[in-house]
């Protein structure tokens, strides 16, 4: 059982360049979300879905983009990467009032 | 708004020495509330949750929290740490609504053999 895929594990990007970050999940999930972990603030929560075709910003949505149109799949954008967008993502799914099981998570420096 | 406070950083202990992890939240309903641990590059694994019901909830590596309403705390406990404990701890609460989750900032877990 694979649970959450995340790819890639590691990506450096210049600064202006676009990538996507890729997040699967084979539980069926209706709730998939996006968060971004830095030293000594935690997990702090980008955007997040409650179900195919619906999505909504979280804490700190600016310079992301997702969108959800399988219950599978939920990429996270960044259109123009940033320097203050290096840290690790984590993508992570849950189903209605459960615990929510994460991906190995993304590891991004922008330079 | 809903938020939680880890308010130790840092905590170092000895091997077999007893442990607690301080949790309060700030949440307008009864909460679900989770503990998860993260070792050095690696994702979260869940510890234990609370949902309803006792108020004492057991998990996994011997770990267990206590849901105390009236304190809105939620603190992690072990009585024995192993060495391999040695990891990040971070405490969350989870809206019923939206299903999202709020993290506190975490604590770093270091064990002296």
């Amino acid at each position: 059982n694979a649970g959450v895929t995340q790819t890639p594990k590691f990506q450096v990007l210049k600064t202006g360049q676009s990538m996507t970050l890729q997040c699967a999940q084979d539980m069926n999930h209706e709730y998939m979300s996006w968060y971004r972990q830095d030293p000594g603030m935690g997990l702090r929560l980008i955007h997040y879905s409650v179900g195919a075709g619906i999505t909504d910003q979280g804490e700190v949505p600016n310079g992301y983009n997702v969108s959800r149109s399988t219950t599978e799949d939920f990429p996270l954008r960044l259109l123009s990467a940033a320097p203050s967008q290096t840290s690790v993502y984590f993508c992570a799914s849950s189903e209605v009032n459960t615990e929510a099981f994460f991906g190995q998570g993304t590891r991004l420096t922008v330079v | 708004a809903q938020s939680v406070t880890q308010p130790d950083i840092h905590i170092t202990v000895s091997e077999g020495a007893s442990l607690e992890l301080r949790c309060n939240y700030s949440y307008g309903a009864t909460p679900y509330l989770f503990w998860y641990v993260q070792s050095p590059g690696q994702g979260l694994q869940l510890l234990l949750k609370y949902f309803s019901g006792d108020t004492l909830v057991q998990g996994i590596k011997g770990f267990e929290a206590e849901f105390k309403r009236s304190q809105s705390s939620f603190n992690l406990r072990k009585p024995s740490v192993h060495w391999s404990d040695a990891a990040e701890y971070f405490c969350a609460v989870g809206d019923h609504y939206t299903d999202k989750l709020i993290f506190g900032t975490g604590t770093r877990l270091q064990v002296f053999p």
